[in-house]
């Protein structure tokens, strides 16, 4: 069965420090990979999704970034960390090439900026 | 266009009561509408999706009630439980699913808490 794991589960990190968000999946092969942001009272933003291996794409503009260094991890990161990044941050799969197949997603990180 | 609307922000329910959550859409290009549940501290997981060519799917207590023209869709709890309060999101995508550039498209979340 696959499983989608994303650590760390929290995190306090001051103004303009770096960060360093991963997330792995096992048991699946090439699967679609997202980045979402959860704040209060707006939902779920896409932040960026992979279809493969070193294929990033963002839908916001910010100073966030990711990256796919292999098939099933994708991290997410920053060189300088806004009071505006805290949020929720989800890590999600899909499988390749399919219709309506669903997101799974892990378990969130809950990231606060001092 | 692209936006799901999500109604009410948050819902008080009696338990036994029936628990009640809408969504509207303005894109009639959307084909695919599943909804989330997401207890506190955890990711969303997917709880019971419709597609437009039926009006009603039920999975137990859970039923989806799709208005094609009416360009809605709403989420109906029946005999809701203290188990239930989460939560709850609707989502909408394009054809081709939760492939890259067809991402779902997230309501902003319905808070629901049953009383018991």
């Amino acid at each position: 069965s696959q499983t989608i794991h994303q650590w760390p589960a929290t995190l306090v990190q001051p103004v303009g420090s770096p960060l360093s968000l991963e997330c792995t999946v096992e048991g699946t092969s090439n699967p679609n990979l997202y980045w979402y942001r959860q704040a209060a009272g707006r939902g779920l933003q896409l932040l960026f999704y992979s279809v493969g291996i070193g294929q990033i794409s963002s839908e916001v503009p910010q100073n966030l970034s990711a990256s796919r260094p292999q098939d099933r991890q994708f991290i997410l990161s920053s060189k300088k960390l806004l009071l505006s990044d805290s949020g929720f941050y989800l890590c999600a799969w899909s499988p390749p090439g399919q219709g309506e197949s669903p997101l799974h997603f892990g378990n969130g990180t809950r990231l606060t900026v001092t | 266009q692209q936006q799901v609307k999500q109604s009410p922000q948050s819902l008080i329910v009696q338990k036994g009561g029936i628990s009640i959550i809408n969504c509207a859409y303005e894109n009639t290009a959307f084909d695919y509408f599943p909804w989330y549940q997401q207890f506190p501290g955890k990711g969303p997981a997917l709880l019971i999706a419709i597609r437009p060519d039926v009006s009603e799917k039920k999975e137990g207590r859970f039923t989806i009630s799709f208005n094609k023209s009416a360009k809605q869709f709403s989420l109906h709890i029946m005999d809701s439980q203290p188990g239930d309060s989460a939560t709850y999101f609707c989502a909408a995508s394009l054809p081709g699913g939760n492939q890259a550039g067809t991402a779902l498209i997230f309501g902003k979340g319905t808070t629901l808490s049953v009383s018991s």
